[in-house]
Parts: C-alpha cells; sequence; structure tokens
C-alpha cells in the first residue's frame, strides 16, 4: 500500500509563478525524497531529505520535512514550462530502506 | 553521465509469450530494483536485488520473475506474457543510502 499522499493531485500555474505541493506519511521514515516525471519518461530524483533536516535547497527547488506533522513540502520557485510534469514523494518502507513506496503524485502544468 | 539503460522503449508481445526486459546500469550500484506504473495505481514495486545474485520479491511478484548474474544487469522476465501485465516497466538503480536512478522506462502492450 502507499505511504505517501501527495495534494493537490494536481496544479496549475502561470509560468514564473511558484508551485508548491505537499506530501503526507503514515510511518516514521529515516529519509524522504522526490522525483519528477515527464511524459511517458522515467522518474528524475530531484531531493533525498533525512530526518534530521528540516530544509533543503538544490537550485530553484526547496523542500521542507515536518517529522512531527508526517509531512513535507516541495516548493519550485520561478516555475518555467520545462518544470510541466508529474511530481512523486516517496519514502522507504519497512525495516530497512530497500525498498520505497511512491506516492500517487501532483501533476503540474506550467503555461506560457 | 551516469545511466540507467533500458533495452527497449517499447514493446508489443503475445499472451502467452515469455518476455525479457532488461535493465544495465553503469554506476556500480549494489540495488536495482523493477517497478511497473499504472494509471491510478502509481508506482508498485515487482522485484529488488540488492546485490549480485540476491533478489527479493516486491508487492506485486506474481507472474514475473528476475535474475541479476552480474552487478550491472537485472532482468524482469515474463514467465507467460497475460494482458494484464500490459504496462509502463521502470528500472532503477541506487547505491545504498542514495535516491534511486530510474531508467527511460519500457511500455510493454500483451495483445
Amino acid at each position: 500500500s502507499q505511504q505517501g499522499e501527495e495534494d493537490p493531485q494536481a496544479l496549475s500555474i502561470q509560468e514564473g509563478e511558484n508551485a508548491t505541493m505537499n506530501c503526507s506519511y503514515k510511518t516514521s521514515i529515516n529519509n524522504l525524497q522526490w522525483y519528477r516525471q515527464n511524459s511517458g519518461r522515467g522518474l528524475v530524483h530531484l531531493i533525498l531529505i533525512r530526518s534530521n533536516e528540516r530544509e533543503k535547497h538544490s537550485g530553484r527547488l526547496r523542500v521542507t520535512l515536518d517529522t512531527s506533522k508526517k509531512s513535507s513540502s516541495l516548493l519550485i520557485t520561478a516555475s518555467r514550462a520545462a518544470d510541466t510534469a508529474s511530481y512523486f514523494c516517496a519514502m522507504p518502507v519497512g525495516s530497512n530502506d530497500y525498498k520505497l513506496s511512491f506516492g500517487a503524485g501532483t501533476t503540474v502544468t506550467v503555461r506560457a | 553521465d551516469v545511466k540507467v539503460t533500458q533495452s527497449s522503449r517499447y514493446l508489443v508481445k503475445r499472451t502467452g509469450e515469455k518476455v525479457f526486459l532488461e535493465c544495465v546500469q553503469d554506476m556500480d550500484h549494489e540495488n536495482m530494483f523493477w517497478y511497473r506504473q499504472d494509471p491510478g495505481l502509481g508506482l508498485r514495486l515487482i522485484y529488488f536485488s540488492y546485490d549480485v545474485k540476491m533478489k527479493e520479491k516486491g508487492d506485486i511478484p506474481e507472474g514475473y520473475s528476475v535474475s541479476r548474474e552480474k552487478k550491472e544487469r537485472f532482468s524482469l522476465i515474463l514467465e507467460s506474457a497475460s494482458t494484464n501485465q500490459t504496462s509502463m516497466y521502470l528500472c532503477a538503480s541506487r547505491r545504498t543510502g542514495n535516491g534511486y536512478t530510474f531508467g527511460s522506462g519500457t511500455r510493454l502492450t500483451v495483445v
């Protein structure tokens, strides 16, 4: 079963605006990861944030993690048409972290 | 540039055929994974391998088997393809403790 749930399911924004999506999960984790998938392609790893970290940046991406609320957010600043994609949060399942459970994803459309 | 390469982007097979999906990574990663992705069901783990010749069942292993004879190659085998195995198949690899690197996917249609 899926451990993570993204919200919203879909998001449409104008180029240059910021996009924020959230991920909630059910059980304690030691890390949480965000991935992007362009239509019909494989997933691309964006950021891994560990349970002892609260915020992480990578270029125009900012990820936060609140372990007390069991939630994470991904912010894309100054969005571009190329950011149009589905975004997934994923987290380890079970006692080791071999297996990842992926959420259903947020579909982001950036309008020119 | 590091890569996970899946042998085919698109594949059409007949019901009952034995199907081999190949995945090769050039990053010397220990762990390799096969997922399938279906609309409304998301990504589901079929099998994974944490080292050469080691394999473990994921959430939906029925109808599939895997082989990992060399560190860089992880093969998914559909023993007797069925129409409900029509899906997008994604291979991934990673070094323990890090994020996954995915291949571009194989869209398999079983007719």
